[in-house]
């Protein structure tokens, strides 16, 4: 089974606090992404990899970073915290080989006060 | 551009009633089509998906999912639902060929003995 995992379940951060989120897949997929996710606006990607070192905007990139230095990893990095990025962030990976299915971690809830 | 409507927020429904979460989508290009289950706190797992062949897709656990390529559609149906079905689920689209998967808003399935 393909394993997706997110190195915080739950975090608690301050305004203007420099922020990572660490995301590992197992499976060498190619691809990876970060969605958040917020009651009534579904998913929304913010940035996604297709390839090491390699990344694209997604929806809502404003505020946000991405980090792809390892196949495997793929960190996403709020530079200044702050309140409306409180949210749920799920990580996901795909294979360019298994019909574009998407497998994503158990997410990150993650509060700025 | 593509786009996934989820023509219900909420789907309250008695235990061992049968139920059917709608799902339009929009394309110019041909599609994959996914709907994946969310539990309390966790993340998004694969329920079924369409890639190509039969229309009538199933799930291991009772649900299944018919692509209607006319009406543009991806309905979600079980014929008896039961408790542990209360989740939130997610219709997806993605392009063949393609990077991106557009979610839909998210039906709430709320089960009542």
């Amino acid at each position: 089974d393909v394993k997706v995992t997110q190195s915080s379940r739950y975090l608690v951060k301050r305004t203007g606090e420099k922020v990572f989120l660490e995301c590992v897949q197992d499976m060498d997929h190619e691809n990876m992404f970060w969605y958040r996710q917020d009651p009534g606006l579904g998913l929304r990607l913010i940035y996604f990899s297709y390839d090491v070192k390699m990344k694209e905007k997604g929806d809502i990139p404003e505020g946000y970073s991405v980090s792809r230095e390892k196949k495997e990893r793929f960190s996403l990095i709020l530079e200044s915290a702050s309140t409306n990025q409180t949210s749920m962030y799920l990580c996901a990976s795909r294979s360019t080989v298994s019909g574009n299915t998407i497998y994503f971690g158990e997410g990150s809830w993650l509060t700025v006060v | 551009a593509q786009s996934v409507t989820q023509l219900d927020s909420q789907v309250p429904v008695f235990e061992e009633a049968p139920v059917e979460l709608r799902c339009n989508y929009s394309s110019s290009v041909s599609v994959y089509l996914f709907w994946y289950v969310q539990y309390p706190n966790q993340g998004l797992q694969l329920l079924l998906k369409y890639l190509s062949g039969s229309t009538l897709v199933e799930s291991i656990n009772g649900f299944e999912a018919e692509f209607n390529k006319s009406q543009t559609s991806f309905h979600l149906r079980k014929p008896s639902v039961h408790i542990s079905d209360t989740a939130e689920y997610f219709c997806a689209v993605g392009l063949t060929g393609g990077f991106k998967t557009i979610f839909g808003a998210g039906t709430r399935l709320f089960v009542k003995a």
